[in-house]
């Protein structure tokens, strides 16, 4: 079936710059997608979503960027913090698909204090 | 507090054995899933439920089952027929709304 994302990158960055991580997906019927937080041995937490009607929504110190014309998903992490260190993932579905998410293969981010 | 929980957090079995994960939630969630993720790799689902006493097979069911007898319990069953179960298995709820909220996962080793 069709995937989202890319294997699992590592992004490494000074503490206090921005971040950037980025998402390819390849459903141009999707119509929702949401960002993961995951640290190491725990289970992902909801960062941020986005609905296919939008091409950008602000949270606290982060943004998430949608692309729809060339089907690519970006999350912006403001000032980053060493507790942002941990495995983000993107994840799409559609509307009509009964909740069901389907989650690319994520990426490391690693903050350097 | 309400939340997804998951035990135990560490389990070791023997090859050979069945092992049974434990999922609950007190969200008042209809759906619930299973994932399973190795190292440095991302979530691979195993089975799903959109209500009780109903549930579908995900991209890696086989050497797996479940049940969904309460809304609130979701319980995952590792049998001697999976080939590979060494991994970390994370439980999530859903509501209408598409976010899934994910339990702190449970690290199983069998040798």
């Amino acid at each position: 079936g069709e995937s989202v994302g890319l294997h699992l990158p590592t992004l490494s960055v000074q503490e206090g710059d921005n971040s950037i991580i980025n998402c390819a997906y390849s459903n141009s019927a999707s119509d929702y997608f949401i960002w993961y937080k995951q640290e190491s041995g725990k289970g992902p937490q909801f960062i941020i979503d986005i609905r296919s009607n939008m091409d950008k929504r602000q949270g606290q110190r982060v943004t998430v960027l949608l692309n729809k014309t060339v089907k690519h998903l970006s999350l912006q992490i403001a000032a980053t913090q060493p507790g942002d260190s941990a495995v983000y993932f993107c994840a799409e579905t559609l509307n009509n698909a009964g909740n069901m998410l389907t989650f690319g293969g994520g990426t490391r981010l690693m903050v350097k204090p | 507090d309400g939340g997804i929980t998951q035990s135990p957090k560490y389990l070791f079995r023997k090859e050979g054995q069945n092992v049974t994960l434990s999922c609950e939630q007190n969200l008042n969630h209809d759906a619930m899933y299973w994932y399973r993720q190795d190292p440095g790799q991302g979530l691979r689902l195993i089975y799903y439920s959109q209500i009780v006493n109903d549930f579908q097979k995900g991209d890696i069911a086989e050497g797996y089952s479940v049940s969904r007898e309460k809304k609130e319990s979701f319980p995952l069953t590792v049998t001697s027929a999976q080939k590979n179960p060494t991994a970390f298995y994370l439980c999530a709820s859903s509501s209408r709304g598409l976010e899934q909220y994910f339990g702190p996962g449970t690290r199983l080793t069998v040798t």
